[in-house]
């Protein structure tokens, strides 16, 4: 089955500066990638997905890029907020069949402003 | 966000009682889901159901029951269940496959399970 790694577990950053968060996966078949945000005592939400078929998408200040030679994806945060503060999981799937998300072990982002 | 609803909020509940959790989908969507989630440990999938149809159950302990009597509602029957059981338990729909690809996970509150 698939398997998700992500690194790191826990990134403490000042306001503004940037956050990376990274995921592998080990089931090249996987074409659909999203990450959630889970903000304390709340329910994990979407924030932004790739598909197979793009290497990058962009929503304001965060993105997401693609490699699918390497089997990894990041996401990417700007000009960080403290409000940007949350657990985000990445997951992995293969779409438009029986779909059964993988999820990373998720990283605790903190931004101090 | 009244998409996804989960009953109880909070539940405490001794070794030897039996309590179900409910959950609720107004989404239309034709994919239910349950998971644990453990403090410090990522999101652990635990029963997956696809047009009522369980499709997946991941090694879960016959302790936990699922039941899903139609696409919008899903329970978790709970019995004789292990302090170790404490944890937020996450129910989320999605619109899996027929290539519309809205396999969008979207999760409920939760419910906060203390057992004693």
């Amino acid at each position: 089955g698939e398997n998700v790694e992500q690194h790191p577990s826990t990134l403490s950053v000042q306001e503004g500066d940037s956050a990376v968060i990274k995921c592998t996966y080990s089931d090249s078949a996987s074409n659909y990638f999203p990450w959630y945000k889970q903000e304390l005592g709340k329910r994990p939400q979407l924030i932004i997905d790739i598909r197979s078929n793009v290497g990058e998408k962009k929503d304001q200040r965060i993105a997401v890029t693609l490699n699918k030679t390497a089997k990894h994806f990041s996401l990417h945060i700007t000009e960080t907020q403290p409000e940007d503060s949350a657990v985000y999981f990445c997951a992995a799937s293969l779409a438009g069949g029986s779909y059964i998300p993988t999820f990373g072990r998720g990283t605790s982002l903190i931004v101090h402003p | 966000e009244t998409g996804v609803t989960q009953t109880p909020r909070h539940l405490v509940m001794g070794m030897t009682n039996k309590k179900s959790l409910k959950c609720e989908q107004h989404l239309g969507h034709n994919a239910m889901y349950w998971y644990k989630q453990s403090a410090k440990k990522p999101l652990e999938l635990m029963f997956v159901y696809n047009f009522k149809e369980q499709t997946e159950n991941n090694s879960v302990p016959s302790r936990f029951s699922p039941e899903c009597p139609n696409s919008s509602h899903l329970f978790l029957h709970l019995h004789t269940l292990q302090p170790e059981d404490s944890a937020l338990y996450l129910c989320a729909s999605s619109q899996a496959g027929g290539g519309s690809y809205q396999e969008t996970q979207y999760f409920g509150p939760g419910t906060r399970l203390l057992v004693l």
